[in-house]
């Protein structure tokens, strides 16, 4: 079946450092492609997206590219801050019979950014 | 516009006990999914409800079960509860047809 494998961490970083949380899928068919963050004590919030291959997802610096050659979705950031400190949870979304699908995560990454 | 909210917040039940969670979806959303968070098992889908219908299921067992109303809120009851069953359970909505989902704040069930 459809699966995310993702760098289960905890990575701890020094702010300005540069970010990056690799993430590979298997899936049948063409699959979207998310980034949640999870802050503590809170529900999930997307982060970017992206639905087909070599699309770019981009947003508050995070970028992340789907790679259909090599299954990947890898999340990057060129200098993370305190504030980035978060576990976060690469996903995709397959659909079925007009269905929206359901999304399928993997275990999350949690990402400590220190002063 | 009000994201999605989650009732109540937090549950402490005893094992072999019921209960129901519910979830009002944004506005205008008709979709609303539901998934169970643990440390062990990470995060894993229940259901999805599409205007009253139940259009996907996951890999659980009876004893979790849902619905969705006709102004699109949602509950999902669990019976019969085991230790196990503690969790964060989140519920997401979506527009029809669109992939994106947005997730409320969750409700956090200890079952002692």
């Amino acid at each position: 079946g459809n699966s995310v494998t993702q760098m289960e961490g905890p990575v701890t970083l020094s702010e300005e450092a540069f970010l990056t949380i690799n993430c590979t899928y298997t899936a049948t068919g063409y699959p979207s492609l998310f980034w949640y963050v999870q802050y503590p004590g809170e529900g999930l919030q997307l982060l970017l997206k992206a639905t087909k291959a070599d699309d770019k997802g981009s947003n508050k610096g995070f970028e992340a590219t789907y790679r259909k050659e090599t299954t990947s979705f890898h999340l990057e950031k060129g200098s993370v801050q305190v504030s980035d400190s978060a576990v976060y949870f690469c996903a995709l979304s397959e659909r079925r019979g007009g269905s929206q699908g359901n999304l399928i995560f993997g275990k999350g990454t949690k990402l400590s950014v220190k002063p | 516009k009000a994201g999605v909210t989650q009732t109540p917040r937090y549950l402490i039940k005893t094992r072999g006990q019921q209960v129901t969670l519910s979830c009002s979806p944004i506005s205008g959303h008709r979709s609303v999914s539901w998934y169970q968070q643990t440390p062990g098992q990470g995060l894993q889908f229940l259901f999805e409800y599409f205007s009253e219908t139940q259009r996907n299921k996951g890999n659980f067992p009876g004893r979790f079960s849902g619905r969705q109303f006709s102004n699109s809120r949602s509950e999902m009851n669990v019976s019969t509860l085991e230790l196990g069953d503690s969790a964060l359970y989140l519920c997401a909505s979506s527009l029809a047809q669109v992939n994106e989902q947005f997730f409320g704040p969750g409700t956090r069930l200890t079952v002692l």
